[in-house]
Formats: structure tokens, C-alpha cells, sequence
């Protein structure tokens, strides 16, 4: 496509429930990123694709939280059991290529843990 | 720990005004620094910088990197009130670490 697409755009949810977050890439960047931006707080690197390597999930905050990325493309970002502290905007991004090659964001989606 | 600064954290200023923001880092692996604009949501792409003293500019905008004193700087000249936004600097680590470290950003009010 032509940008970054995300989905939903907003998600309320009850606390102990389990979401699922879609990323859709740019078409052709093989590197696909997924970061949470809290209230007041930068943007916090959760997990990294690139191609077919194992991803980098270094940034996860804990097990609740795990990504797939299905054909080199679309990812899903998974939370389960979700808890208050959950509630930012998850943030998808993607880039041609690793490391030094810009990243393009798609518009995030909201959620919200009640 | 890696680390970005970003200074100040929230700006105010009138239309016409110059505005200087500031991005300090410490980094293991600096590969390149990236400036975005954040609006609603979804952040821009505004620069990236990878050399020092190579200024980079696009309209009003102008930034320029110093690895020797590991900060960078966006000049924004001219303000407008469309030029409200988060500001953010990230710095991208060579190697096999991808992902953006980010500073928390600055926030930038231009007034009518």
C-alpha cells in the first residue's frame, strides 16, 4: 500500500481481556517495527522484524505481550490479559531495509484498558 | 544505558519567530540521528543526519549534526501555527539493532 496501515484506529477494551493490533507495511519493506507511546513518555521500541530472521522482541514488557509477522508482511501485535498500564498508542513502522534506513509510521492505534 | 535528550520539552512562541531545538545523545553504535514531526498520530519524516557539519534543509527547516559533541539541533525559521507539533529525535544503532531510540520529544505551540 501506499503507507503504513494500522487497525483498528481506536480500541477499548475491559481489563483481562486479550487485543489484537494489525500492522500492514509499506508493500516491499522487509523491516517491520512495533513501539507504544505513553501518555507524556517518547516512543518505546517493543519488537522488530526483518525478512525471515527470528525477530528481536527485546523490547517486549512482558510475556502478555508477543508479534507475528505472517508472509514477510502483515504483523499482529498481541496482548493478553490486558491491565491498565496497557492503555497507550502502539505505533507500527516500516523500513526498506535494517538498521540506518528511515522508518515510516502509520497513524497508531489508541487503546484503551477500562 | 542508551540514551536521547531532547531540550526543551515544550516550547511556546509566536508566529514569525525562529525556534531551535535541541537533541543530545549517548549511544553505543551511533549509526544515524532521524527528526520527525508528530501532528495527530503518525509521525513524519523530516531528516536524516549520518555526518557531522552537513546541514540538511527542506522549506523552513534545517538541522545539523556534531558527533563530536553528540547532539544535534532542528532550526525552524519563520514559524507558522502548522508548525505545532511533537518534535522527536531518534538515533538508529549500527549492527543487527534496528529500532529507533527516541527522546521524549518537544512540543512546539506557534501563536497566532
Amino acid at each position: 500500500g501506499a503507507g503504513v496501515s494500522q487497525s483498528p484506529s481506536n480500541k477499548v477494551t475491559e481489563k483481562g481481556k486479550d487485543v489484537e493490533l494489525r500492522c500492514d507495511p509499506i508493500s516491499g519493506h522487509t523491516a517491520l517495527y512495533w513501539y507504544r507511546q505513553s501518555l507524556g513518555q517518547g516512543l518505546e521500541f517493543l519488537i522488530y522484524f526483518q525478512g525471515n530472521s527470528a525477530p528481536d522482541k527485546s523490547g517486549l514488557p512482558s510475556d502478555r505481550f508477543s508479534a507475528e509477522r505472517t508472509g514477510g508482511s502483515v504483523s499482529t501485535l498481541t496482548i493478553q490479559r490486558t491491565q491498565q498500564e496497557d492503555s497507550a498508542v502502539y505505533l507500527c513502522a516500516s523500513s526498506l531495509g535494517p538498521g540506518g534506513n528511515i522508518q515510516y509510521f502509520g497513524a497508531g492505534t489508541r487503546l484503551s484498558v477500562l | 544505558e542508551d540514551k536521547v535528550v531532547q531540550s526543551p520539552l515544550s516550547l511556546v512562541v509566536h508566529e514569525g519567530d525562529t525556534v531551535t531545538l535541541n537533541c543530545s545523545y549517548e549511544v553505543t553504535n551511533f549509526r544515524s540521528l532521524l527528526w520527525y514531526k508528530q501532528e495527530k498520530k503518525a509521525p513524519t519524516f523530516l531528516f536524516m543526519l549520518t555526518s557531522s557539519g552537513i546541514e540538511k534543509k527542506s522549506g523552513r527547516l534545517s538541522s545539523i549534526l556534531d558527533k563530536k559533541e553528540l547532539f544535534s539541533i532542528l532550526n525552524i525559521t519563520a514559524t507558522q501555527t502548522g508548525d505545532s507539533a511533537v518534535y522527536l529525535c531518534a538515533v538508529v544503532r549500527g549492527g543487527s539493532q534496528g529500532n529507533l531510540i527516541f527522546g521524549k520529544g518537544t512540543k512546539l505551540s506557534v501563536k497566532p
